[in-house]
């Protein structure tokens, strides 16, 4: 049963437009949500993270929104570009378990030029 | 130095082979992980270590074989693999101190097992 569900699979954005990717939990435990950006042939890397205390973070072009009564999480991000063309995973944590993370199925992100 | 560095990068083997993966981190991280990741899927945990000691294995099969000499480095040892192992083997590391742990992945090691 996969944990964390995230849409949509493959995402075409044009240049300066806005990439939206939602993911959906059902686990109330999980208190830390972070999204991590991934090119082809390296690791995922931290973009940004948020815990559920509060309803939205902005860090440069990219905002984490946070809906707790829905149980959903999305990662917006503001005038796209070419450089951002990546695979983006959603994830969450526990606090009892901080150690194990229950990755999304991830989203690959083209922008166009 | 941000950096979890892993090798080699790359990495052919057979069946009967006996191989094993290298991870190195100088951030004084305290947690360390294994994960596997195939071809535009998430990664898959296998293995983390917490100060040093085993302290989550996802059943992972004992051809697997993880060792964490001390704080900084972290090895996976390979044999007698099958070719369904072929994967990007991720090694990442995080303070280890809570919740909100950050996890820095290292590039990973292409595996091709033959």
């Amino acid at each position: 049963q996969q944990q964390v569900k995230q849409s949509p699979q493959s995402l075409i954005v044009q240049k300066g437009g806005i990439s939206i990717i939602n993911c959906a939990y059902e686990n109330t435990a999980f208190d830390y949500f972070p999204w991590y950006q991934q090119f082809p042939g390296k690791g995922p890397a931290l973009l940004i993270a948020i815990r559920p205390d509060v309803s939205e973070k902005k860090e440069g072009r990219f905002t984490i929104s946070f809906n707790k009564s829905a149980k959903q999480f999305s990662l917006h991000i503001m005038d796209s570009q070419p450089g951002d063309s990546a695979t983006y995973f959603c994830a969450a944590s526990t606090e009892n378990n901080f150690n194990k993370f229950y990755f999304g199925s991830g989203t690959k992100l083209n922008v166009k030029p | 130095d941000t950096e979890v560095t892993q090798t080699p990068k790359h990495l052919v083997m057979g069946m009967t082979n006996k191989k094993s993966l290298k991870c190195e981190q100088h951030m004084g991280h305290r947690a360390m992980y294994w994960y596997k990741q195939k071809a535009k899927k998430p990664p898959e945990l296998m293995f983390v270590y917490s100060y040093e000691k085993l302290s989550i294995n996802e059943s992972v099969p004992s051809r697997f074989s993880p060792e964490c000499p001390n704080s900084s480095l972290l090895n996976l040892h390979l044999h007698a693999l099958q070719p369904e192992d072929s994967a990007l083997y991720l090694c990442a590391s995080s303070a280890g101190q809570g919740s909100n742990e950050k996890l820095f992945f290292g590039s990973g090691t292409q595996l091709s097992v033959l």
